[in-house]
């Protein structure tokens, strides 16, 4: 078990470049989260995959934000046109369910993104 | 709808002092909670969490976490802090959604250890 990885750790764009982040999950969990984390406050839920189909997004996910999960293991999320409203902190989880509780969600490092 | 406060949002105890970091819910189910933890620069770590078992949950790192109902509460302690605990806390409830759960924090405690 290597845990939820992220990559890039660090990503420092312009404002109006697309950015690409991704996730890798623990291998067994088919479940796949996306949170954003702004400074001082606690992460807000963005999605949620279960395998490949995305199955809730937050009024937080703007269109210029997408996420996929196309062959339901690493996860993609793309930011188009990044204004410095998007600079935050953008952690990934995932989970494995459970038949009479709730999930625990594993989190990775996260993707720290600095719009200039 | 669910939610989380934590009252308190930096906390500052002496090493050896007992760790007391505040949270209390609101829930219109039966809740399941978390505490994690968060190093600068990183992800967020599982300290313990409570899943209606035991009221009184022990975690790691000498952390526990009583669920009180009566007062809405889940607080986080620890008999003595120690320096390496400086780090920011959270508070979570798990709220159900579409067949997963997603979870709602706190703001967050930062907590902070003196020599």
């Amino acid at each position: 078990d290597t845990g939820v990885s992220q990559n890039p750790r660090h990503k420092i764009t312009k404002r109006g470049q697309n950015v690409t982040f991704r996730c890798d999950p623990i291998s067994e969990h088919n479940r796949l989260y996306w949170y954003r984390q702004t400074l001082g406050q606690g992460p807000e839920f963005l999605t949620y995959f279960q395998n490949e189909a995305q199955l809730e997004k937050s009024r937080l996910l703007s269109d210029r934000f997408s996420a996929e999960r196309p062959k339901g293991s690493f996860s993609t999320l793309e930011i188009q046109r990044t204004e410095q409203g998007d600079s935050a902190m953008y952690l990934c989880a995932s989970s494995y369910p459970k038949a009479t509780s709730t999930d625990t969600q594993y989190f990775g490092p996260g993707t720290r993104l600095t719009v200039l | 709808a669910q939610s989380v406060t934590q009252l308190g949002s930096h906390v500052s105890v002496s090493e050896g002092a007992l760790v007391l970091l505040r949270c209390n819910y609101s829930s219109s189910v039966p809740p399941y909670l978390f505490w994690y933890v968060q190093y600068p620069n990183q992800g967020l770590q599982l300290l313990l969490k409570y899943t209606s078992a035991a009221t009184l949950v022990k975690g790691i790192n000498g952390f526990e976490a009583e669920f009180k109902k009566s007062e809405t509460s889940f607080h986080l302690t620890k008999p003595s802090a120690h320096m390496s605990d400086a780090a920011e806390y959270f508070c979570a409830v798990s709220v159900p959604t579409s067949g997963t759960y997603k979870y709602i924090f706190g703001t967050g405690t930062r907590l902070k250890v003196l020599a």
